[in-house]
């Protein structure tokens, strides 16, 4: 079965430290997504690759780094961790496919920065 | 702005159903889907509509007015197992470009 595995699925991080969260998909679907989730607000666009070797900027980057060094495994890198990004992180996977593009979610990182 | 509005909580009682709103205020469309999210869970993809009307798919059936920037998700036969937070999310252009709303925490009681 198609699967979205994340790890670690809860961390707490000290601010200014590096949190490396990572991203593997079976699905073998070209493009990949990082979302952030807080309460009040929709998910929101971190980072999204098409493909190995390719990362682009969502919606709210700041802060956030993304590498894709291979189809099945995509990472998301905050170099230097502060409170504000206290929150759960989803990735997802999606095939780009007609129009229904049906996304395919990990079960989420709960961040905790103190 | 551009936006995707949900109520926030809906509440309903076990074997009726329950209909919950999205309305859009967007620059473009090219779909718009719905999630369900259990508490602690991922969203996981219950249907997508790009055409007016409505679209029967059983136990869930959506709706959909592009002129009114409107959708709703309806659930019939409600269980409690359908307690969870429904997303709407629209698609604005190519694969990535998203707008989701906040959701709408749908609550269930005997």
């Amino acid at each position: 079965e198609a699967a979205v595995t994340q790890s670690p699925r809860n961390k707490v991080a000290v601010t200014g430290g590096k949190v490396t969260l990572s991203c593997n998909q079976t699905n073998n679907h070209n493009n990949m997504y990082w979302y952030r989730q807080d309460t009040g607000h929709g998910l929101r666009l971190i980072h999204y690759s098409y493909g190995a070797g390719s990362t682009e900027k969502g919606d709210i980057p700041d802060g956030y780094k993304a590498s894709r060094p291979s189809q099945e495994n995509f990472s998301l890198i905050l170099e230097l961790a502060t409170p504000s990004q206290t929150s759960v992180y989803f990735c997802a996977s999606g095939d780009g496919q007609g129009g229904q593009n049906t996304l395919y979610f990990g079960a989420g990182t709960r961040l905790s920065v103190l | 702005g551009q936006g995707v509005e949900q109520p926030a909580k809906l509440m309903s009682v076990e074997g009726t159903f329950a209909r919950v709103n999205c309305t859009y205020s967007t620059s473009g469309f090219n779909g718009l889907s719905w999630y369900q999210q259990r508490e602690g869970q991922a969203p996981v993809f219950l249907s997508y509509v790009v055409l007016d009307g409505l679209k029967d798919s059983g136990h869930f059936s959506t709706f959909l007015s592009r002129s009114n920037g409107y959708s709703y998700l309806l659930l019939t036969e409600l269980q409690i197992k359908d307690s969870a937070s429904y997303l709407c999310a629209v698609r604005i252009g190519s694969n990535y470009q998203l707008i989701w709303g906040s959701g709408t925490k749908l609550i269930i009681k005997p």
